[in-house]
């Protein structure tokens, strides 16, 4: 069953600007967490929030998680042409499941 | 320390073959889980191992089975080879922690399986 899905499904911006990907879920969760996506290449971990969590900060991203209407944000700030990549949320306490994830080019 | 490790990078086998894909998890991690990727989508969740038994599956055929030997180190099997199999397969290691699944999944750089 496919529980996050990410919206939108594609986003271009240009370096410096900040970058904001949405999250919206089905049932329950226990966390909910987003991973970063090269191109052909493995998925890593960027930050987990966990379901009592509002907002968590790392570098910079932020991310924000309303329970109340089963949705999670992601937020880029300053982004870099590094940071383009495919960004996927992911939910379920027993299998970690993906969605179909948010494609972001960050232009030069 | 070495991260997850998959091999091969790249395969292409014919309709009806068998195929093996191996993993080695992160040094530390006891838990395995392994998802099929197609072109443009999320990856998709075929099943996890943890103490050499399958504890969650997802929805998957029979085709697709696997293992995990003592040292953590996994196998995925896919028999009877359909073109709609053609995918990035990745593994993704983890720990545990008793019942908790709160552990954050260490991806490999998968195995791109092409069948023609």
């Amino acid at each position: 069953s496919q529980q996050g899905e990410e919206d939108p499904q594609a986003l271009s911006i240009q370096e410096g600007e900040n970058a904001t990907m949405n999250c919206s879920y089905k049932t329950s969760i226990n966390n909910l967490q987003w991973y970063r996506q090269n191109s052909g290449r493995g998925l890593v971990h960027l930050i987990l929030i966990r379901s009592n969590e509002r907002e968590k900060h790392s570098g910079r991203l932020r991310v924000t998680l309303d329970t109340s209407k089963k949705s999670s944000s992601l937020l880029i700030t300053a982004s870099r042409a590094a940071d383009t990549a495919s960004y996927f949320c992911a939910t379920d306490p027993e299998k970690l499941v993906f969605g179909k994830g948010t494609k972001l080019t960050v232009n030069p | 320390d070495a991260g997850v490790t998959q091999s091969p990078t790249h395969l292409i086998k014919t309709r009806g073959q068998q195929v093996t894909l191996r993993c080695s998890p992160k040094s530390g991690h006891d838990t395995v889980s392994w998802y099929q990727q197609a072109l443009g989508q999320g990856p998709q969740f075929i099943f996890q191992y943890y103490e050499e038994e399958e504890r969650q599956r997802g929805n998957f055929p029979d085709r697709f089975s696997g293992h995990q030997f003592p040292n953590y180190s996994s196998e995925l099997n896919v028999n009877a080879l359909l073109l709609g199999d053609s995918a990035l397969y990745l593994c993704a290691s983890s720990w545990r922690q008793g019942n908790s699944y709160n552990s954050p999944l260490h991806f490999g750089n998968g195995t791109r399986l092409t069948v023609t």
